[in-house]
């Protein structure tokens, strides 16, 4: 069974604080890692996709990275407006594009 | 372009009524998906439908029945409404294929059954 768990559940930072936020996964035939960021009371808004371990994307402010067993999302000198929920998800060879969630992180920055 | 699309935005059912929630998808996708998401739980697929005219069971179906029969609209109904369906629901939908295959998502439904 495909599993994601991501890690810490809440974190909390001052505007400039870089840090990083943890997906660990464990899926039978890995064919995307996808990140996502929610905003309350909205749907989850697409961030990236990652397909093989050692790739890396940027936006902005964010990095995603890849390995074999875990995922991690870098922010740099976050701002306010980076507060959100951030989803990670697999997608499993084979799975009909069946998405597998995590909890989320929710990340709180304050001015 | 309006995306996905999700009708009604909130909703209030009292046990045993029945509903239908609508999702509407402008992008041409093949693939279509409804999720629910609870407190502590993440998102979890209900059901799903790999083009028109087709579904299939996620990770959570019971209490729920699909209906794809125009590819832009995904239907998903409640025969029974039950407390512990109160959730916000999500419809997502994917191109089939390409080099970029994420999914989707509407703005949500939230469900309260009393």
């Amino acid at each position: 069974e495909d599993q994601v768990t991501q890690s810490p559940e809440a974190l909390r930072l001052q505007e400039g604080e870089s840090s990083s936020l943890n997906c660990s996964y464990t899926v039978s035939g890995l064919r995307g890692l996808f990140w996502y960021r929610q905003d309350p009371g909205k749907g989850p808004e697409f961030l990236f996709t990652l397909y093989s371990a050692g790739e890396e994307k940027e936006k902005e402010r964010l990095k995603a990275t890849l390995t074999k067993k875990e995922s991690f999302l870098h922010i740099t000198a976050p701002k306010p407006e980076d507060s959100a929920t951030y989803l990670c998800a697999v997608q499993a060879a084979g799975a009909n594009s069946k998405l597998t969630f995590g909890k989320g992180i929710t990340l709180s920055v304050r001015p | 372009n309006a995306g996905v699309t999700q009708t009604p935005k909130f909703r209030v059912l009292k046990t045993g009524q029945s509903m239908t929630l609508l999702c509407a998808q402008d992008m041409n996708h093949e693939y279509m998906y409804w999720y629910r998401q609870d407190p502590g739980m993440g998102l979890r697929l209900i059901h799903y439908s790999v083009g028109e005219g087709t579904t299939a069971k996620g990770e959570v179906p019971d209490g729920y029945n699909v209906s794809r029969l125009k590819k832009q609209n995904f239907l998903l109904g409640l025969e029974s409404a039950a407390p512990s369906q109160t959730s916000v629901y999500f419809c997502a939908s994917r191109d089939s294929d390409g080099p970029y295959n994420e999914q989707f998502f509407g703005p949500g439904t939230r469900l309260t059954v009393l």
